[in-house]
């Protein structure tokens, strides 16, 4: 049992180009989200899906794109790296409802030069 | 909006010292959840503990033991005898009844808690 894989672990990209981020479970999980971490400001939702072909906005949704066409998988896609965009990017799902909390995928580190 | 505050950036303690974070949060909801998270230097989010809003009742795990106060909106994590290991950034958490959107995490900014040997 995985759990939440995220791949790549590291990527280095230049402004402008871009790149998906995959996420990928093995538990079932109805819900799935993508959060970006900076220093000092904690975790912050980007998008998130209840279901597969349902996906919604969080936070910081600007400059990313999601789909979630199976229940396994939430991929994140920069069309146009930025600088910006710097960040540790955490993948994790849930069953629906709280009882359970939530899994994090180990993060995937970006760095836009 | 649900808000969660961490107001200690960084804590520095001894090695064998007890050490509370504070978590403070807001919310409009009634059923909610909060939770909090370890990051060890390494990076992976470890998850602790999640309490719903109808349990107030403080809990105990090991060294760890948290206090939830619903009456100051306060969530607070208390490390008894620290070590080393314990050094780490940890979040506290805020989520709603789940329904569409309201699921959805929280996070206050994080405290930096390092233990000296």
């Amino acid at each position: 049992n995985a759990g939440v894989t995220q791949t790549p672990k590291f990527q280095v990209l230049k402004t402008g180009q871009s790149m998906t981020l995959q996420c990928a479970q093995d538990m079932n999980h109805e819900y799935m989200s993508w959060y970006r971490q900076d220093p000092g400001m904690g975790l912050r939702l980007i998008h998130y899906s209840v279901g597969a072909g349902i996906t919604d906005q969080g936070e910081v949704p600007n400059g990313y794109n999601v789909s979630r066409s199976t229940t396994e998988d939430f991929p994140l896609r920069l069309l146009s790296a930025a600088p910006s965009q710097t960040s540790v990017y955490f993948c994790a799902s849930s069953y629906w409802g709280q009882s359970y909390g939530y899994t994090f995928g180990s993060g995937t580190r970006l760095t836009v030069v | 909006a649900q808000k969660v505050t961490q107001a200690q950036t960084e804590i520095s303690v001894v090695e064998k010292e007890d050490v509370t974070l504070d978590c403070v949060y807001e919310t409009r909801d009634t059923t909610y959840y909060l939770f909090w998270y370890k990051q060890p230097p390494s990076g992976e989010l470890v998850f602790l503990i999640r309490r719903n809003s109808f349990d107030e009742q403080n809990e105990i795990s090991g060294r760890y033991s948290w206090n939830f106060q619903k009456s100051t909106s306060s969530f607070n994590f208390t490390i008894t005898a620290s070590q080393v290991v314990d050094s780490a950034v940890y979040f506290c958490a805020l989520s709603g009844e789940a329904n569409f959107g309201n699921e959805k995490l929280t996070f206050g900014t994080g405290t930096r808690l390092t233990i000296i040997p």
